[in-house]
């Protein structure tokens, strides 16, 4: 039968806007961060990391925003391209030298052109 | 480098049969692997943690006995869904890693999806 599932936020933006996309994780144990990018019917794809010592970092056209007090982070995606069109995830790890991610809900991102 | 390769990418099989997914690390040794299922519209639900040489850690709620999880190799591991039915079809990725307090690397998933 239909499987009864989440209703995934998406934002829309112009292509050549910078989006930005927002996650609150759970746990304040949680030491190590990571935005994936997952395109349709495929694995999710490494984009950025953080650790809870920093509370900034930045790639290439991407930057990883990390508020420790509330517990949330971003990802902003500078100059949106319609590649960038995808589902994205955050995930946490908590710390002790696992891997184990816990990854939140996703965002759709739709690039208009 | 570090990449991850699933086979199948999907599957189709009857109720009552079991299916085998396989994951290799290609290009580097990864003494643990994780599982993941994802529904539809949904985010990526841990499974279990693979350890090379050794039995896996399954989360709440996976039954071992229906998943059975395989880590011969530093390179392979494989999960058997055993007498599936149609609620198990889902989408499995696995994901390994370099080293760890590195990034998890996931490979492109398998569509199982059971008639």
């Amino acid at each position: 039968g239909e499987s009864v599932g989440l209703h995934l936020p998406t934002l829309s933006v112009q292509e050549g806007d910078n989006s930005i996309i927002n996650c609150a994780y759970s746990n304040s144990a949680s030491d190590y961060f990571i935005w994936y990018k997952q395109e349709s019917g495929k694995g999710p794809q490494f984009i950025i990391d953080i650790r809870s010592n920093m509370d900034k970092r930045q790639g290439q056209r991407v930057t990883v925003l990390l508020n420790k007090t509330v517990k949330h982070l971003s990802l902003q995606i500078a100059a949106t391209q319609p590649g960038d069109s995808a589902v994205y995830f955050c995930a946490e790890n908590i710390g002790g030298g696992g891997n184990k991610l816990t990854f939140g809900t996703g965002t759709q991102l739709k690039v208009e052109l | 480098g570090a990449v991850v390769s699933q086979h199948p990418s999907w599957v189709i099989c009857k109720s009552g049969t079991s299916v085998k997914i396989e994951c290799r690390s290609l290009d580097f040794q990864a003494t643990t692997m994780f599982w993941y299922r994802q529904f539809p519209k949904q985010s990526l639900m841990l499974m279990a943690t693979s350890n090379e040489g050794s039995k896996a850690t399954y989360e709440q709620g996976v039954e071992k006995d229906k998943f059975l999880i395989n880590h011969a190799s530093l390179t392979l591991s494989t999960l058997t869904v055993t007498s599936a039915h149609p609620e198990d079809s889902s989408f499995y990725i696995c994901s390994a890693v370099v080293q760890m307090g590195s990034p998890l690397h996931f490979g492109n998933g398998t569509r199982l999806t059971v008639t």
